[in-house]
């Protein structure tokens, strides 16, 4: 079955800087590739997702990037703010059938420091 | 809207006891999906519902039960609470058909404590 790898774990970057978090899956099949951001106490919120048929994707200060050859992709932050301080997880499926199974990373808990 | 609603927030069980864990959206969404999530280790699949009168495990089903009651309510049932399932749960549904996208939308989550 599908496995997604994601990193850093716990990186600090100070406002303004960029952030990268990274995520390499397993199965080749998968076509769908969404990002998650959480806050302490709070659900798992969408920020930005792509396809398998689209190599970039960007939304503001958020892009993502997918590299279908080497299965990995990544989630790439610009201008960084303290409101951006939460965990991330990126996750990977195949969407098949009317459903989408998601298999999620271990997440990223991104520190944002003024 | 309320989207995605859970309940309860909160619960306590002791070994060995039961509880059903309800989930409900008004989004009218076919899909629907039950997550744990664990310190460090994400969010895991437990049980998935692609449509009204389905139900199929997910990546780590032992030990519960789900019901698809009707197409805006799924269930999550513990027959026989252990410490290990002390986690907080979210339910999640999507709607793959038609033109809209994939994503799927969570639930505010049920914390979990087994003793």
């Amino acid at each position: 079955g599908e496995n997604v790898e994601q990193h850093p774990s716990t990186p600090s970057v100070q406002e303004g800087d960029s952030a990268v978090i990274k995520c390499t899956y397993s199965d080749s099949a998968s076509n769908y590739f969404p990002w998650y951001k959480q806050e302490l106490g709070k659900r798992p919120q969408l920020i930005i997702d792509i396809r398998s048929n689209v190599g970039e994707k960007k939304d503001q200060r958020i892009a993502v990037t997918l590299n279908k050859t080497a299965k990995h992709f990544s989630l790439h932050i610009t201008e960084t703010q303290p409101e951006d301080s939460a965990v991330y997880f990126c996750a990977a499926s195949l969407v098949s059938g009317g459903y989408n199974k998601l298999i999620f990373g271990a997440g990223t808990r991104l520190a944002v420091h003024p | 809207n309320a989207g995605v609603t859970q309940t309860p927030k909160f619960q306590v069980l002791k070994t060995g006891q039961s509880m059903t864990l309800q989930c409900a959206q008004d989004m009218n969404h076919n899909s629907m999906y039950w997550y744990r999530q664990d310190p460090g280790m994400g969010l895991r699949l437990i049980y998935y519902s692609a449509s009204e009168g389905t139900t199929d495990k997910g990546e780590v089903p032992n030990g519960y039960n789900v019901s698809r009651l009707n197409k805006r309510e799924f269930s999550l049932r513990l027959e026989s609470a252990a410490p290990s399932q002390t986690s907080v749960y979210f339910c999640a549904s999507s709607s793959l058909g038609g033109g809209k996208g994939y994503e799927q939308y969570f639930g505010p989550g049920t914390r979990l404590t087994v003793t």
